[in-house]
């Protein structure tokens, strides 16, 4: 069926550096996808979303980038924080269903 | 601090219990949702309620019976339950304006242990 997924389980980053996240898509008919953070013990927390007519989306420290042509949406970290560690997931929206993707662990190294 | 609270945090029960999942939030938001959760594992939507009926079932076993009594409450009842039902469950909230976008609110769930 229809899924959502990321290329990296894990990823490493040196406070103060940039953090970029993947995440691949194969739901085409998606209207929105989102960014959601959870820190351990934790819900999911809504970082930011995009519209699947745009193709960039700014936000605080964070940035999401959607390419359509071949499926894929980043989020880009900016700074990294040790406050920024947490497990990291994209997510689509289709008929107020919201699909979450397999998840990105973040660590940051102080 | 989450504006959706679940109660209670953990709980551990028997294959013959029933007990019941709590779920409040009181932003006016007037779709509920609950996730289930395993570990190291994304979120799995089970139920969706909108306007206080529910809307989505995602074939979840009848062993998990949802309600929603009112526009701020929403319970799990769960009777007869395995092992494998051990998870997080999340419970959620969206702005009517905001359901369509993806922008959940979500509580820091009830930690169920099925002995």
């Amino acid at each position: 069926g229809e899924s959502v997924g990321l290329h990296l389980p894990t990823l490493s980053v040196q406070e103060g550096d940039n953090s970029i996240i993947n995440c691949a898509y194969s739901n085409s008919a998606s209207d929105y996808f989102i960014w959601y953070k959870q820190e351990s013990g934790k819900g999911p927390q809504f970082i930011i979303d995009i519209r699947s007519n745009m193709d960039k989306r700014q936000g605080q420290r964070v940035t999401v980038l959607l390419n359509k042509t071949v499926k894929h949406l980043s989020l880009q970290i900016a700074a990294t924080q040790p406050g920024d560690s947490a497990v990291y997931f994209c997510a689509e929206i289709a008929v107020v269903k919201l699909v979450f993707g397999a998840g990105t662990i973040l660590r940051v190294k102080s | 601090d989450t504006e959706v609270t679940q109660t209670p945090k953990h709980l551990v029960m028997g294959m013959t219990n029933k007990k019941s999942l709590k779920c409040e939030q009181h932003m006016g938001h007037r779709a509920m949702y609950w996730y289930k959760q395993k570990a190291k594992k994304p979120p799995e939507l089970m139920f969706v309620y909108s306007y206080e009926k529910l809307s989505i079932n995602e074939s979840v076993p009848s062993r998990f019976s949802p309600e929603c009594p009112n526009s701020s409450l929403l319970n799990l009842h769960l009777h007869a339950l395995q092992p494998e039902d051990s998870a997080l469950y999340l419970c959620a909230s969206s702005h009517p304006g905001r359901t369509t976008t993806g922008e959940l609110f979500f509580g820091e769930g009830s930690r169920l242990t099925v002995l």
